[in-house]
Protein backbone atom coordinates (compact mmCIF):
# COMPACT_ATOMS: atom_id res chain seq x y z
CA UNK A 1 0.00 0.00 0.00
CA UNK A 2 1.44 3.50 -0.94
CA UNK A 3 1.82 4.94 1.99
CA UNK A 4 3.46 9.04 2.73
CA UNK A 5 5.10 10.43 5.89
CA UNK A 6 6.06 14.15 6.59
CA UNK A 7 8.39 15.36 9.15
CA UNK A 8 8.52 16.95 11.54
CA UNK A 9 4.77 17.67 12.27
CA UNK A 10 5.46 21.41 13.15
CA UNK A 11 7.94 23.50 12.85
CA UNK A 12 8.81 27.13 14.11
CA UNK A 13 10.87 29.54 12.20
CA UNK A 14 12.21 32.80 12.95
CA UNK A 15 12.30 35.19 10.11
CA UNK A 16 15.19 34.82 8.01
CA UNK A 17 15.65 31.14 9.40
CA UNK A 18 15.86 28.77 6.45
CA UNK A 19 15.13 24.78 6.87
CA UNK A 20 14.03 21.93 5.16
CA UNK A 21 10.38 19.52 5.78
CA UNK A 22 10.93 15.94 4.75
CA UNK A 23 8.57 13.80 2.68
CA UNK A 24 9.17 10.09 2.86
CA UNK A 25 7.49 7.12 0.59
CA UNK A 26 6.84 4.03 -0.23
CA UNK A 27 5.47 3.38 -3.68
CA UNK A 28 5.63 0.16 -5.76
CA UNK A 29 7.12 2.45 -8.67
CA UNK A 30 6.93 6.10 -8.21
CA UNK A 31 5.14 8.03 -11.13
CA UNK A 32 4.94 11.20 -9.43
CA UNK A 33 5.03 13.05 -6.46
CA UNK A 34 3.55 16.11 -5.55
CA UNK A 35 4.17 19.37 -2.68
CA UNK A 36 0.58 21.38 -1.56
CA UNK A 37 0.47 24.48 0.48
CA UNK A 38 -2.63 24.67 2.80
CA UNK A 39 -3.53 27.87 4.40
CA UNK A 40 -6.18 27.48 7.47
CA UNK A 41 -9.67 27.69 6.32
CA UNK A 42 -9.04 27.01 3.13
CA UNK A 43 -8.44 24.28 0.64
CA UNK A 44 -4.81 22.68 -0.52
CA UNK A 45 -2.95 24.93 -3.35
CA UNK A 46 -0.77 22.48 -5.89
CA UNK A 47 2.64 23.95 -5.27
CA UNK A 48 5.49 21.34 -7.34
CA UNK A 49 5.18 18.19 -9.45
CA UNK A 50 8.62 16.11 -9.48
CA UNK A 51 8.97 12.87 -11.32
CA UNK A 52 12.16 11.72 -11.73
CA UNK A 53 15.08 11.43 -8.96
CA UNK A 54 17.52 14.58 -9.10
CA UNK A 55 14.63 16.30 -10.35
CA UNK A 56 14.36 20.32 -8.34
CA UNK A 57 11.38 23.08 -8.94
CA UNK A 58 11.28 26.36 -7.12
CA UNK A 59 9.56 29.04 -6.62
CA UNK A 60 10.47 32.21 -4.63
CA UNK A 61 11.28 30.84 -1.79
CA UNK A 62 10.72 27.34 -2.02
CA UNK A 63 12.34 24.74 -3.70
CA UNK A 64 11.15 20.95 -4.01
CA UNK A 65 14.09 18.24 -4.31
CA UNK A 66 13.40 14.45 -5.27
CA UNK A 67 15.67 10.89 -4.53
CA UNK A 68 15.01 7.66 -4.80
CA UNK A 69 12.88 7.36 -1.65
CA UNK A 70 12.23 11.23 -0.29
CA UNK A 71 11.19 14.65 -1.18
CA UNK A 72 12.50 18.01 0.82
CA UNK A 73 10.90 21.00 0.57
CA UNK A 74 13.46 23.93 1.41
CA UNK A 75 12.34 27.16 2.81
CA UNK A 76 14.94 29.88 2.35
CA UNK A 77 14.74 33.23 4.52
CA UNK A 78 11.32 32.31 5.40
CA UNK A 79 8.62 35.49 5.79
CA UNK A 80 5.54 34.70 7.91
CA UNK A 81 3.31 34.97 5.27
CA UNK A 82 5.11 31.41 4.60
CA UNK A 83 3.14 29.91 7.20
CA UNK A 84 0.93 27.29 6.22
CA UNK A 85 0.48 23.55 6.43
CA UNK A 86 2.53 21.63 3.83
CA UNK A 87 1.28 18.42 2.27
CA UNK A 88 3.22 15.94 0.30
CA UNK A 89 1.55 13.44 -1.84
CA UNK A 90 2.21 10.79 -3.97
CA UNK A 91 0.60 9.63 -7.71
CA UNK A 92 -1.85 6.09 -6.79
CA UNK A 93 -3.92 3.68 -7.69
CA UNK A 94 -4.63 1.62 -10.57
CA UNK A 95 -4.58 4.33 -13.57
CA UNK A 96 -1.89 6.81 -11.09
CA UNK A 97 -5.69 8.93 -11.08
CA UNK A 98 -5.35 9.16 -6.90
CA UNK A 99 -3.18 11.20 -4.88
CA UNK A 100 -2.02 9.65 -1.15
CA UNK A 101 -1.63 12.33 0.85
CA UNK A 102 1.04 12.67 3.88
CA UNK A 103 -0.02 14.35 7.44
CA UNK A 104 1.83 17.39 6.93
CA UNK A 105 4.02 19.43 8.18
CA UNK A 106 2.49 22.75 10.29
CA UNK A 107 5.13 25.54 9.46
CA UNK A 108 4.96 28.76 11.26
CA UNK A 109 7.28 31.79 10.43
CA UNK A 110 7.63 34.45 13.19
CA UNK A 111 8.55 37.87 12.71
CA UNK B 1 -11.94 31.90 -12.97
CA UNK B 2 -14.12 31.89 -9.88
CA UNK B 3 -12.35 28.18 -9.10
CA UNK B 4 -13.77 25.34 -7.23
CA UNK B 5 -17.21 26.01 -5.79
CA UNK B 6 -18.26 24.35 -2.88
CA UNK B 7 -21.65 24.86 -0.96
CA UNK B 8 -22.61 25.19 2.25
CA UNK B 9 -19.14 25.99 3.51
CA UNK B 10 -20.78 25.64 7.44
CA UNK B 11 -22.95 22.44 8.19
CA UNK B 12 -24.68 21.59 11.69
CA UNK B 13 -26.90 19.21 11.60
CA UNK B 14 -27.96 16.39 13.97
CA UNK B 15 -27.14 12.55 14.18
CA UNK B 16 -29.47 11.03 11.77
CA UNK B 17 -30.60 13.37 9.23
CA UNK B 18 -29.57 13.61 6.12
CA UNK B 19 -26.90 16.06 4.69
CA UNK B 20 -25.95 17.04 1.20
CA UNK B 21 -23.16 18.82 0.12
CA UNK B 22 -22.51 20.00 -3.19
CA UNK B 23 -19.62 21.13 -5.61
CA UNK B 24 -19.27 23.03 -9.14
CA UNK B 25 -15.78 22.30 -10.90
CA UNK B 26 -13.86 24.46 -12.85
CA UNK B 27 -15.30 24.48 -16.51
CA UNK B 28 -13.39 22.31 -18.92
CA UNK B 29 -11.78 19.99 -15.84
CA UNK B 30 -12.45 16.11 -16.41
CA UNK B 31 -12.23 15.02 -13.54
CA UNK B 32 -13.77 15.58 -9.93
CA UNK B 33 -12.49 14.68 -6.68
CA UNK B 34 -14.44 14.19 -3.12
CA UNK B 35 -12.28 14.18 -0.13
CA UNK B 36 -12.88 14.45 3.80
CA UNK B 37 -10.20 16.24 6.48
CA UNK B 38 -9.82 14.98 9.97
CA UNK B 39 -6.50 15.77 12.77
CA UNK B 40 -6.42 12.24 13.01
CA UNK B 41 -6.64 10.91 9.24
CA UNK B 42 -5.50 13.67 7.24
CA UNK B 43 -6.79 13.73 3.98
CA UNK B 44 -8.31 11.27 2.59
CA UNK B 45 -9.82 10.43 -0.85
CA UNK B 46 -13.38 9.80 -0.96
CA UNK B 47 -14.53 9.05 -4.51
CA UNK B 48 -13.10 10.58 -7.79
CA UNK B 49 -14.95 10.53 -11.10
CA UNK B 50 -14.20 11.16 -15.19
CA UNK B 51 -16.42 12.70 -17.17
CA UNK B 52 -19.14 12.66 -14.71
CA UNK B 53 -18.67 8.50 -14.50
CA UNK B 54 -17.85 7.23 -11.24
CA UNK B 55 -14.14 5.60 -11.71
CA UNK B 56 -13.52 4.50 -8.08
CA UNK B 57 -15.50 4.67 -4.70
CA UNK B 58 -12.93 2.40 -2.64
CA UNK B 59 -12.73 5.19 -0.16
CA UNK B 60 -16.38 5.64 0.68
CA UNK B 61 -15.95 4.63 4.41
CA UNK B 62 -19.75 3.33 4.54
CA UNK B 63 -22.91 2.96 2.59
CA UNK B 64 -24.36 5.72 4.71
CA UNK B 65 -22.37 7.76 1.74
CA UNK B 66 -23.29 7.97 -1.57
CA UNK B 67 -22.06 10.76 -4.52
CA UNK B 68 -23.32 12.13 -7.93
CA UNK B 69 -22.33 13.82 -11.02
CA UNK B 70 -25.49 14.07 -13.13
CA UNK B 71 -23.21 16.63 -15.36
CA UNK B 72 -20.02 17.83 -16.15
CA UNK B 73 -20.74 21.38 -13.52
CA UNK B 74 -22.62 19.94 -10.78
CA UNK B 75 -21.60 16.80 -7.81
CA UNK B 76 -22.78 16.18 -4.59
CA UNK B 77 -21.70 13.86 -2.04
CA UNK B 78 -24.85 12.59 0.28
CA UNK B 79 -24.55 11.16 4.02
CA UNK B 80 -27.50 9.48 5.21
CA UNK B 81 -28.30 9.09 7.84
CA UNK B 82 -25.12 11.03 9.63
CA UNK B 83 -23.54 10.32 12.32
CA UNK B 84 -21.18 12.29 14.43
CA UNK B 85 -18.33 10.35 13.67
CA UNK B 86 -18.76 11.96 9.91
CA UNK B 87 -17.85 15.36 11.37
CA UNK B 88 -14.93 15.99 9.38
CA UNK B 89 -14.11 19.29 6.74
CA UNK B 90 -15.08 17.97 3.05
CA UNK B 91 -13.10 19.05 0.12
CA UNK B 92 -14.24 18.74 -3.32
CA UNK B 93 -11.10 19.55 -5.95
CA UNK B 94 -11.21 19.19 -9.77
CA UNK B 95 -8.32 18.80 -12.67
CA UNK B 96 -7.84 19.52 -16.12
CA UNK B 97 -7.12 17.40 -18.53
CA UNK B 98 -4.07 15.34 -18.80
CA UNK B 99 -2.75 17.78 -15.86
CA UNK B 100 -1.85 14.30 -12.99
CA UNK B 101 -1.35 15.52 -9.50
CA UNK B 102 -2.54 19.09 -10.21
CA UNK B 103 -6.01 19.44 -8.41
CA UNK B 104 -7.90 22.30 -7.96
CA UNK B 105 -9.25 22.25 -3.88
CA UNK B 106 -12.60 24.07 -2.86
CA UNK B 107 -12.66 26.29 0.43
CA UNK B 108 -14.54 23.46 1.63
CA UNK B 109 -17.64 22.22 3.62
CA UNK B 110 -17.71 22.23 7.13
CA UNK B 111 -19.79 19.48 8.66
CA UNK B 112 -20.48 19.00 12.51
CA UNK B 113 -22.63 16.24 12.98
CA UNK B 114 -24.28 16.56 16.57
Amino acid sequence: EDQVTQSPEALRLQEGESSSLNCSYTVSGLRGLFWYRQDPGKGPEFLFTLYSAGEEKEKERLKATLTKKESFLHITAPKPEDSATYLCAVQAGEYGNKLVFGAGTILRVKS
Amino acid sequence: DAGVIQSPRHEVTEMGQEVTLRCKPISGHDYLFWYRQTMMRGLELLIYFNNNVPIDDSGMPEDRFSAKMPNASFSTLKIQPSEPRDSAVYFCASRPPGRVGTQYFGPGTRLLVL
